[in-house]
């Protein structure tokens, strides 16, 4: 069974710090990483995607991929309250149709 | 851009009743479309995918079914639902290998 794995958290980090977030994943030929957030009772939306090894940056979100490490982990900046949700990270293994998803972390950002 | 509806928003059915969920992607021709259901406490579980009108590729053995009448439109179905047919249900459009979107999504419940 492929896996995407991700601590469920909750992780709570003060408003204006660094949240880092991670994920580890099983198939080495995975080869698209995205990073979703999910407000309670909402739909995920996308906030990031990566496909090469290294950093990617977008706005107060950072990326970094790992494929030698298996790893993926989302940075945000300058956290705010409103960042406050749910991160899914997916990752699609051997450009298949199907994106596999992670658990989830809950981020709680505190004033 | 592109847009995906879904509906209805909530339903609350008995268990054995039939189901219909709805989902049509606006801006964007022949796309491939997904199912996917969240339960709770639990990661996004794809259950359906298709690449084209007619074509419909199951992933998890179930009492669902899924059917694309046309291009844009892409429908879930039950004959009889069970309990642990509850859940957060979303529809997705995306690029073999790529990003997907998500729909607002359908809450069931099913008593």
């Amino acid at each position: 069974q492929k896996e995407v794995e991700q601590n469920s958290g909750p992780l709570s980090v003060p408003e204006g710090a660094i949240a880092s977030l991670n994920c580890t994943y099983s198939d080495r030929g995975s080869q698209s990483f995205f990073w979703y957030r999910q407000y309670s009772g909402k739909s995920p939306e996308l906030i990031m995607s990566i496909y090469s090894n290294g950093d990617k940056e977008d706005g107060r979100f950072t990326a970094q991929l790992n494929k030698a490490s298996q790893y993926v982990s989302l940075l945000i900046r300058d956290s705010q309250p409103s960042d406050s949700a749910t991160y899914l990270c997916a990752v699609n293994e051997n450009s298949g149709y199907a994106l596999n998803f992670g658990k989830g972390t809950s981020l709680l950002v505190t004033p | 851009s592109q847009t995906i509806h879904q509906w209805p928003a909530t339903l609350v059915q008995p268990v054995g009743s039939p189901l219909s969920l709805e989902c049509t992607v606006e801006g964007t021709s022949n796309p491939n479309l997904y199912w996917y259901r969240q339960a709770a406490g639990r990661g996004l579980q794809l259950l359906f995918y298709s690449v084209g009108i007619g074509q419909i590729s199951s992933e998890v053995p179930q009492n669902l079914s899924a059917s694309r009448p046309q291009d844009r439109q892409f429908i879930l179905s039950s004959k009889k639902l069970l309990l642990s047919d509850s859940g957060f249900y979303l529809c997705a459009w995306g690029l073999v290998g790529d990003t997907q979107y998500f729909g607002p999504g359908t809450r069931l419940t099913v008593l």
